[in-house]
């Protein structure tokens, strides 16, 4: 079955960068776009991109550029998110997606949170 | 972006209702509009694709109409387990965007 297994929480500092990951199994990595999408405290969700795989082809939220990167390892099935210069607004859970008719399965999320 | 508007916020129904939550999109979506269900602490789960394409695994009192700019998710006789929050996505056109949610109890 489809698995999506993401790196565990993490506490930052404001300012710094953050690297999480998200482990695919169950199926063809190279086949299907992987979204990542955010969930503020007691908020709705926002889409912030997606990479394909095969060829590292991104989409962006424009709200999003300059803040994350996406990056995969086809050799290991793992894809990464990188946020950058990170403030109290990213503090968050972060989902990696399996983009299927639009997102279909979802990791279990990593919770980031920004704080001195 | 398109922006989707979810109704109601807030529903509270009984066992064996019949429960409608809606979406609009400030645009023409055609048919690509996801539902999902999300547990306290959990990951949001695939309901309905595509309109009204129902996820394996998913049991049949959740079904999902409309078309063009308005949605509905309907759940046919309400069960406990339902107790969640549903989130309706636009996968139309980048970005994706999702309603703000409907928190739905136990009368």
């Amino acid at each position: 079955q489809v698995k999506l297994l993401q790196s565990g929480a993490a506490l930052v500092k404001p300012g710094a960068s953050v690297k999480m990951s998200c482990k695919a199994s169950g199926y063809t990595f190279t086949d299907y776009w992987v979204s990542w999408v955010k969930q503020s405290h007691g908020k709705s969700l926002e889409w912030i991109g997606e990479i394909y795989p095969n060829s590292g082809a991104t989409n962006f939220n424009e709200k999003f550029k300059g803040k994350a990167t996406l990056t995969v390892d086809k050799s290991t099935s793992t894809a990464y998110m990188e946020l950058s210069r990170l403030t109290s607004e990213d503090s968050a859970i972060y989902y990696c997606t399996r983009s299927g008719f639009g997102v279909d399965y979802w990791g279990q999320g990593v919770m980031v949170t920004v704080s001195s | 972006d398109i922006q989707m508007t979810q109704s109601p916020s807030f529903l509270s129904a009984s066992v064996g209702d019949r429960v409608t939550i809606n979406c609009k999109a400030s645009q023409n979506i055609n048919r690509y509009l996801n539902w999902y269900q999300q547990k306290l602490g959990e990951a949001p789960k695939l309901l309905i694709y595509n309109a009204n394409s129902l996820q394996t695994g998913i049991p049949s009192r959740f079904s999902g109409s409309g078309s063009g700019t308005d949605f509905t998710l309907t759940i046919s006789s309400l069960q406990p387990e339902d107790v969640a929050t549903y989130f309706c996505l636009q996968h139309n056109s980048w970005p994706y965007t999702f309603g703000a949610g409907t928190k739905l109890e136990l009368k």
